[in-house]
């Protein structure tokens, strides 16, 4: 089966950095994907991570470990604008992608 | 101009009533999805396509049926709507052919309440 686990909800203040882990269980893997999704709105693409490691890109890093099947996103100097879930989904070779239920962040003043 | 459209964006109806939401695509891309999504699910796969003789269902495909009409549209349809098939639906598309990765491009959204 395929199982992805990520928390429900973080809140984290303006200006800070905020770490949302994303771990998973699955039949196959080729890589991982981080999307964000604002409220009534698509899911639109962050990231995609193959090889172990770090993936910066500006503000948001991806990071993955595929021995502990662990992905972790950091987004830095965070924003008001950063309030929206953000979803983990991995890619199992099974012809679509595997979500998982999403992070609500809530970025206070 | 968007890539993927979704037409309605939201759609208000009755138990038993047939419902078609439909999609578009000027990307190119062959492959196409239809998701739901429900408050602390996540996105769950009703259908997907990987071309216009290509249909195979996803996890959530009972209540669902679908239509690849060209290889720009795909329509999902609910024969007999129900309550609880109220939700946000998503059209997705991806072309692992030519971009190293299974990323999808996610229309709107539209939103349906049964009634």
């Amino acid at each position: 089966g395929q199982n992805i686990d990520q928390p429900t909800e973080m809140t984290a203040t303006e200006g800070a950095i905020v770490q949302i882990n994303c771990t998973y269980q699955t039949s196959g893997f080729n890589g991982l994907f981080w999307y964000q999704q604002h409220a009534g709105e698509a899911p639109t693409f962050l990231s995609y991570n193959v090889l172990d490691g770090l993936e910066e890109k500006g503000r948001f890093s991806s990071f993955l470990s595929r021995s502990k099947g662990y992905s972790y996103l950091l987004l830095k100097e965070l924003q008001m604008k950063d309030s929206a879930s953000y979803l983990c989904a991995c890619d199992t070779g099974r012809r679509a992608l595997t979500f998982g239920s999403g992070t609500r962040l809530q970025v206070q003043p | 101009d968007a890539d993927v459209t979704q037409t309605p964006r939201n759609r208000i109806t009755k138990t038993g009533k047939r419902i078609m939401l439909e999609c578009s695509q000027t990307k190119g891309h062959d492959r196409m999805y239809w998701y739901r999504q429900d408050p602390g699910l996540g996105l769950r796969l009703i259908y997907y396509s990987f071309d216009v003789k290509d249909i195979n269902k996803g996890e959530i495909s009972d209540g669902y049926s679908v239509s690849r009409q060209a290889q720009a549209k795909f329509s999902l349809s609910l024969e007999s709507a129900i309550p609880n098939q109220t939700a946000l639906y998503f059209c997705a598309t991806s072309d692992f052919v030519d971009s190293k990765s299974n990323e999808q491009f996610f229309g709107p959204g539209t939103r349906l309440t049964v009634l």
